[in-house]
């Protein structure tokens, strides 16, 4: 079964910090590479996306690192703030259309 | 207003006993998928479809039905639904399949007992 791999589960930083959420992934198929931020009670919504021929994309306070070879990406918050605590999840694509989440990291930014 | 509506947003139901949630999109998109979401596992996968009468299965798409038979409209279909699939169930559509954002209903709490 395909696996997408997201650490830390929960993450708490203080306004103003940097948290960085790490994922993994093992198919070399996958091509798409969303992150998508999800609120209480409500469906997830995609924050920003990368494919693996670019090895960073930044979208405001929010910046995807891409390591291909590595088969890794990661998401990190320039200047947090507490607007910004959510479950953040990691994904892949493959181009069939198939999408696979991460498990979630629980993100909380402390006034 | 574009978005994807899902019915119902809550639903307790018995072992075995048919149910169908459905899933509409008013944007127009070739893309439409199905999601169930579970405590530490994140949003897994159940069908997709790209296009009208295509349908695919998705990581998880045992006990589960779809169809896709207008554009607009990606029902789920639990023929006999079992307690193991009690969770938290969510449709998304995209203009295509990849490269294009997904977007998702509100969920359909589901309990099977």
């Amino acid at each position: 079964q395909q696996q997408v791999k997201q650490s830390p589960q929960s993450l708490i930083v203080q306004k103003g910090g940097i948290p960085i959420i790490n994922c993994a992934y093992e198919n070399t198929a996958f091509d798409y590479f969303p992150w998508y931020q999800q609120f209480p009670g409500k469906g997830p919504a995609l924050l920003i996306a990368i494919r693996p021929d670019v090895s960073e994309k930044k979208e405001g306070r929010f910046t995807i690192s891409f390591n291909k070879s590595a088969k890794q990406f990661s998401l990190h918050i320039m200047d947090s703030q507490p607007g910004d605590s959510a479950t953040y999840f990691c994904a892949a694509s493959l181009d069939t259309g198939q999408l696979t989440f991460g498990s979630g990291t629980q993100l909380t930014v402390l006034p | 207003e574009a978005q994807v509506t899902q019915n119902p947003r809550y639903l307790i139901t018995v072992t075995g006993k048919k149910l169908t949630v459905t899933c509409s999109q008013n944007m127009n998109h070739e893309y439409m998928s199905w999601y169930r979401q579970d405590p530490g596992l994140g949003l897994r996968q159940i069908y997709y479809s790209m296009n009208v009468e295509v349908t695919d299965k998705g990581d998880v798409p045992e006990g589960y039905k779809v169809s896709r038979k207008e554009k607009r409209n990606f029902p789920l279909i639990l023929e006999s639904p079992s307690p193991n699939q009690t969770s938290l169930y969510f449709c998304a559509s995209s203009l295509s399949a990849i490269g294009y954002e997904q977007y998702f209903g509100p969920g359909t709490r589901l309990t099977v007992t």
